[in-house]
Parts: C-alpha cells; structure tokens; sequence
C-alpha cells in the first residue's frame, strides 16, 4: 500500500521569499517520488523526481526536494518565489508492485504569491 | 510533439446521458490511466491499462468502463452520467521499459476534460 499526504492545503507567501510545500509518504516498497505543478486550467507538469540516487533533487524553475528516509518526507522548496510560481502543487509516490504500478497522489497544495 | 491527447476539452452532460472520453497517445506506451480530480482530494485513479486489451480497476471505478483496443487509445465511457461524476478527468501514460526502471519513470498527462452533469 502506499499513500501520500501533502500537510497544507494553501500556502501564502510574498514575492522574492522561500518557498516550502510539505509532503509526507508511506510505501511498503524503496519508493520513487515526484513532484508536478499544475497552473489553472492546465494539465500537470512535471518539477522534479526521486529514484534512489542523489536524496537532494533539483527541479525545473529554481525548485528542489530533498528525500528522507527517516521522516518519510519529500518537501518541495524554493528559495524566491516568483508570481509565476502561482498554481497548485502534487506529491506523488510510485513504488513497484504497486497494483499497476500507479502513481498515488496527495491532495494538493495551493500556492499563493503576492506582490 | 502531441504527447498525450484527450478529447473533448469540455462537455456538459444531462443527468442519465452517456458519453465517451477519448485518450490518445503518440509515445507507445504501454500503461495508460484515467484519473478524477475534485477539489482538495488530488488525483483519483479510476481505471487503467497495463497493455493493449487489458484493463483494470482503480480507486474510484463506480459509474465508469474503460477499453484499450489499440495500444495508442484508452477510453473512458459514463454509460449513465450522475452529478456525483462533475469533475475534471485527466488521462496519462507511462512507459515500461525493465520492471525496476518503469518506477522511475514520470507519467506524462493531457490537458483534461472538464465535465460538468447536470
């Protein structure tokens, strides 16, 4: 089994300061682990991912994730944010063996950036 | 680069009516999904494909069939549309290359259908 939990829902930060999106995981197997963005009315694009190398990944626009074991987390952070950076953010979990090798998804976090 | 397709963009639906949604991709991939996606509960998975003329069920499978006749095309068909099934409908594919790379690898997605019944 293997579920994901994104810890806040909406995020509010200003323009020009770090960004941080928390994501806790649970797999019963050595997960991979991806982060995709989605601005409105589009489709889900993807930031970054973890597949057992380096546990500090970098991303696409400036974003990077570090994955913990320990904690079981794969926070998302950035240290500007720009307005661009407006849009909901998903964590995801992959393990194999997963029934269909699908892809779990936590909720969503909003992000808000203000000028 | 089409990537991944999915026909209509948007559709309005009566109680009780059916329809079919179309995903198209031109990767030759060999997984396909369906997911649902409602406010603050992310992605849904509702049915899925591990090759041409397989299919199986996800999370969410109530109230939906799927077929994939042909390796390029996973469709998604409300025999009788609820307003339970208002919601945004995303397809993606994934490739399978070795069992241990597969995981690794990210799911590439359309751009959405937004259904709406009433």
């Amino acid at each position: 089994a293997q579920s994901v939990t994104q810890l806040d829902s909406h995020v509010s930060v200003s323009e020009g300061t770090p960004v941080l999106l928390r994501c806790n995981y649970s797999s019963s197997y050595s997960p991979s682990l991806f982060w995709y963005v989605q601005h409105p009315n589009k489709g889900l694009q993807l930031l970054l991912k973890y597949t057992s190398a380096a546990t500090l990944v970098k991303g696409i626009n400036g974003f990077e994730a570090e994955f913990k074991k320990s904690e079981t987390s794969f926070h998302l952070t950035k240290p500007s944010a720009h307005m661009s950076d407006a849009a909901e953010y998903f964590c995801v979990v992959s393990a194999f063996k997963a029934a269909g090798n699908k892809l779990t998804f936590g909720g969503g976090t909003r992000v808000l950036v203000k000028p | 680069n089409a990537g991944v397709t999915q026909t209509p963009k948007f559709r309005v639906l009566k109680t009780g009516q059916s329809m079919t949604l179309l995903c198209a991709q031109d990767m030759n991939h060999e997984y396909m999904y369906w997911y649902r996606q409602d406010p603050g509960m992310g992605l849904r998975l509702i049915h899925y494909s591990v090759g041409e003329g397989t299919t199986a069920k996800g999370e969410v499978p109530d109230g939906y069939n799927v077929s994939r006749l042909k390796k390029q095309n996973f469709l998604l068909g409300l025999e009788s549309a609820a307003p339970s099934q208002t919601s945004v409908y995303f397809c993606a594919s994934r490739p399978q290359r070795t069992a241990d790379h597969f995981t690794r690898t990210e799911a590439f997605f359309g751009q959405g259908t937004r259904l709406t019944v009433v």
